[in-house]
């Protein structure tokens, strides 16, 4: 059976900490893998992730797959309020995503 | 606004009430999906509508009815359900499903989300 399996399921930092989000995957016909970040509802689009080894960066946020060793990771350096938020961490067969619980990151100042 | 609008917002039902959940997407999208967030829990697929086929059905009681009139409108009808479907329900279009079985983008553009009370 495909599953996506997140660490920690939960985390509170301070602001200015740095963050790594775990994601580990096991998927037939693996494609991709994704990030999505859900603050209040709508889960919004972070990352897709397709080659082993390629860091992804947007501002603070970056992440890397390992097709090797089947898991990615997402980090957030100097985190601030706004980062709380659950995300997301998705993989993509054929279609459609395959999605892990979830991290809950809350950020307090 | 993601481009996926969901109504309503909120739903309160009693068990015997028959209620419908309401998607559109103003994205040109080709495939729509329905997802379930239950607390704790993955979100779930429910259905795939591709080109306004249905392409999936993950083993949904029937109590749940899809119906996609066209590429652009997803509707989820709601008849005799049970306080366990009480959940957040996602709406959410990418650009195609399938292509021969490939699909064209990894991007999933989602609603605001119904959220769902079954009383």
């Amino acid at each position: 059976e495909d599953k996506v399996v997140q660490s920690p399921l939960s985390l509170v930092v301070h602001e200015g900490d740095t963050v790594t989000l775990n994601c580990s995957y096991e998927v037939t016909n693996f494609r991709s893998l994704l990030w999505y970040k859900q603050e209040k509802k709508a889960p919004t689009f972070l990352f897709m992730l397709t080659s082993s080894g390629i860091e992804k960066k947007s501002g603070r946020l970056s992440s890397i797959l390992d097709k090797k060793e089947l898991f990615s990771i997402l980090n957030i350096t100097a985190t601030q309020t706004g980062d709380s938020a659950v995300y997301l961490c998705a993989a993509r067969r054929n279609t459609p995503l395959v999605f892990g619980k979830g991290t809950r990151l809350s950020v307090i100042a | 606004e993601t481009g996926v609008t969901q109504t309503p917002r909120h739903l309160v039902m009693g068990m015997t009430n028959k209620k419908s959940l309401k998607c559109e997407q103003h994205l040109g999208h080709n495939a729509m999906y329905w997802y379930k967030q239950s607390a704790k829990k993955p979100l779930e697929l429910m259905f795939v509508y591709n080109f306004k086929e249905q392409t999936e059905n993950n083993s949904v009681p029937s109590r749940f009815s899809p119906e996609c009139p066209n590429s652009s409108h997803l509707f989820l009808h709601l008849h005799t359900l049970q306080p366990e479907d009480s959940a957040l329900y996602l709406c959410a279009s990418s650009q195609g499903a399938m292509a021969a079985r490939i699909s064209l983008t990894g991007e999933l553009f989602f609603g605001e989300g119904s959220r769902l009370t079954v009383l």
